[in-house]
């Protein structure tokens, strides 16, 4: 079965370092999807993605947050300056059509450490 | 706003049958969606309802009701690796995205 993937696997960084998160959606996919997951804690919601632009985002995905669609086959969420409580791990996730019964197909993610 | 309730955790024995609730609020109802976590995994898809009833997919079943808010995943046969976390989704009113509930965390004991 086609996969999402995502790097790096683990990501450490810095208090107010500024990380990029990359995933290479399914092939086919037109909806891409940043979710993060603190240890223990539900998966939450940062931002959909649809036609090039961001579709919606939640409150956690303010200014410090930003998504991109470079090349036609990555995705990427940029965390401009890190901060302890974005320690996490970020799921990219992606959707084949609109239709709302469509499954998310999740990458396996990457745990970003902010000392 | 949309939220969705479950149970924090669930422990049954190997070869039983257990039940994994989910409630939710929402504004407008798209259905609900069953997803499988393990340890250190992502989320995998197992289910989706849009309409009342039972949906059967193996050993795996989802059940919802409309006019309670409610639905319900069933496990039978139980098997150490079903151990993982459970959450119930569902789409936002827009269906841009997704929400998840907190997850059910399921111990399978031998």
């Amino acid at each position: 079965e086609p996969e999402v993937t995502q790097t790096p696997s683990h990501q450490v960084t810095q208090m107010g370092q500024e990380v990029i998160l990359r995933c290479v959606p399914i092939s086919n996919h037109l909806y891409f999807y940043w979710y993060r997951q603190i240890l223990g804690q539900k998966v939450e919601f940062l931002v959909s993605f649809y036609n090039n632009e961001i579709s919606e985002k939640s409150e956690i995905f303010d200014d410090q947050f930003s998504v991109e669609r470079p090349d036609g086959s990555n995705f990427t969420l940029k965390i401009r300056s890190t901060k302890l409580e974005d320690s996490a791990m970020y799921f990219c996730a992606s959707r084949k059509q609109g239709s709302l019964w469509e499954k998310l197909f999740f990458g396996s993610g990457t745990q970003l450490s902010v000392l | 706003g949309q939220s969705l309730e479950q149970p924090s955790e669930v422990t049954a024995v190997e070869g039983a049958i257990v039940q994994i609730n989910c409630t939710y609020q929402t504004s407008g109802f798209y259905g609900l969606s069953w997803y499988q976590q393990h340890d250190g995994g992502a989320p995998t898809f197992l289910s989706y309802n849009a309409l009342d009833g039972l949906e059967e997919t193996g050993r795996f079943s989802s059940f919802l009701s409309r006019s309670d808010s409610y639905g319900y995943l069933l496990l039978q046969e139980l098997q150490m690796k079903d151990s993982a976390s459970y959450f119930c989704a569902a789409p936002s009113t827009g269906g841009f995205k997704t929400i998840f509930g907190a997850g059910t965390r399921l111990f399978v004991k031998a």
